[in-house]
């Protein structure tokens, strides 16, 4: 079984609809990041949040929101999609403690299409 | 503007070349990632340098990060169609806890 899953693995939206990600590990890492990934602009980071309290803005957090349920779950909303949020999206996570010399583990992604 | 730059964005080569993929930044970093990202999946890290002008190697993968810790490069030894893939960069900011990463090469090693 996969450590990083993430559901759905692809999705067709609709302008203004809320949509959610959802992004489980069983890896038992305390940190976890959301990345959209676009062609030509690589991953950019969305939300990450550090343990089940913590919760941090990335570089494009606009229209986004996030909820940190437990150690395991970390999920993605899109209050109201619009269509620049067409992309792929990826959550990872990483054990910590070893600053920015840290594995990310990532999850296969979710295709993000919105109408 | 992206603050690590790659190059090429894309590779196209035959099976047994050589090739170099750069990653370059006017920004300092506390280390410097490489993954490689395979369709329908996410990245899958090669491998970490902390050290500036650290080289290692990963059998025909060699890697290095400039003295000054702004730039790094990967050499492919005679590449193979298994090496087909996106290769990003991705480098830990020395202020701010998170990677910034470059756009990607994609390299495509043809039989």
């Amino acid at each position: 079984d996969a450590d990083v899953t993430q559901t759905p693995r692809n999705r067709i939206t609709k302008t203004g609809k809320r949509i959610m990600l959802e992004c489980s590990q069983t890896k038992g890492h305390d940190r976890m990041y959301w990345y959209r990934q676009d062609p030509g602009l690589g991953l950019r980071l969305i939300y990450y949040s550090f343990d089940v309290k913590d919760i941090n803005k990335g570089e494009i957090s606009d229209g986004y929101s996030v909820s940190r349920q437990a150690q395991a779950k970390f999920s993605l909303s899109l209050e109201s999609a619009i269509p620049n949020q067409t992309a792929l999206y990826f959550c990872a996570t990483s054990e910590g403690g070893g600053g920015f010399t840290d594995t990310q583990y990532f999850g296969p992604g979710t295709r993000l299409t919105v109408l | 503007t992206q603050l690590l730059e790659q190059s090429p964005q894309f590779l196209s080569i035959q099976e047994g070349e050589n090739l170099t993929v750069y990653c370059n930044s006017s920004s300092v970093f506390s280390s410097l990632q490489w993954y490689r990202q395979e369709p329908g999946e996410g990245p899958v890290l090669l491998v970490t340098v902390v050290t500036g002008g650290e080289v290692k190697k990963l059998k025909r993968l060699t890697f290095q990060f400039g003295d000054a810790r702004k730039d790094s490069s990967l050499h492919i030894t005679a590449a193979q169609p298994g090496d087909t893939g996106l290769y990003l960069c991705a480098g830990g900011m020395e202020y701010g806890n998170k990677l910034v990463f470059g756009a990607g090469t994609i390299l495509r090693v043809k039989s």
